[in-house]
């Protein structure tokens, strides 16, 4: 079983409407993030959580909200979607490790499409 | 403006040559790099990273290379294999340990 899972992995939805995207984990971690996915700008944050209590906006939060229901889960909400909300969406988690890296374990995606 | 850049979009190489794909980066404050490997329909996965007080590191066929005071680190994969054909993205952990990501390079490798 994947240790990131994300649902749904694709959904096509209609200006206007509200979306949740949403993001479990098995790996333990405290650390979530979300990114979104768009040709020629590769990653951006859009937002973070360090624990449970914890929420950070990222490069990119406007138009989107999340909320931390537990350690292995992080939804990501866009209220009223728009079509350049269109993208690839990522969720990812790493080990609090400041002396390391911060290697980011990510989930398989979703795409969504805002038409 | 974009922290972390990665200048070229595309690189196709020949099957048991070496590929080397490139990032530049701005903020001197970056103290890791990263690159991570993305097929299609899949989330990206972790590669090899370096601490920005060392200047090479190396795993198995995967090597990068940092030169700080050019602010550019480059990966080098030795053979390369068709299996190595991806998305390859460069990122940099700065302050809250938080990465930027560059837009990504798409290696080919053929047969």
């Amino acid at each position: 079983d994947a240790d990131v899972t994300q649902t749904p992995r694709n959904r096509i939805t209609k200006t206007g409407k509200r979306i949740m995207l949403e993001c479990s984990q098995t790996k333990g971690h405290d650390r979530m993030y979300w990114y979104r996915q768009d040709p020629g700008l590769g990653l951006r944050l859009i937002y973070y959580s360090f624990d449970v209590k914890d929420i950070n906006k990222g490069e990119i939060s406007d138009g989107y909200s999340v909320s931390r229901q537990a350690q292995a889960k992080f939804s990501l909400s866009l209220e009223s979607a728009i079509p350049n909300q269109t993208a690839l969406y990522f969720c990812a988690t790493s080990d609090p490790d400041p002396s390391g890296d911060n290697e980011q374990f990510f989930g398989p995606g979703t795409r969504l499409t805002v038409l | 403006d974009q922290q972390v850049k990665q200048n070229s979009p595309s690189l196709s190489v020949q099957e048991g040559r070496i590929s080397i794909l490139n990032c530049d980066y701005t903020n001197s404050m970056f103290d890791y790099f990263l690159w991570y490997k993305k097929y299609p329909a899949e989330g990206p996965t972790f590669l090899i990273s370096i601490s920005s007080i060392k200047d090479k590191n190396e795993d198995g066929r995967f090597t990068v290379f940092l030169n700080k005071s050019a602010k550019h680190l480059s990966l080098h994969i030795v053979p390369s294999q068709p299996g190595d054909s991806a998305v390859y993205f460069c990122a940099a952990r700065e302050y809250g340990n938080k990465l930027v990501f560059g837009a990504g390079t798409i290696l080919r490798v053929k047969s």
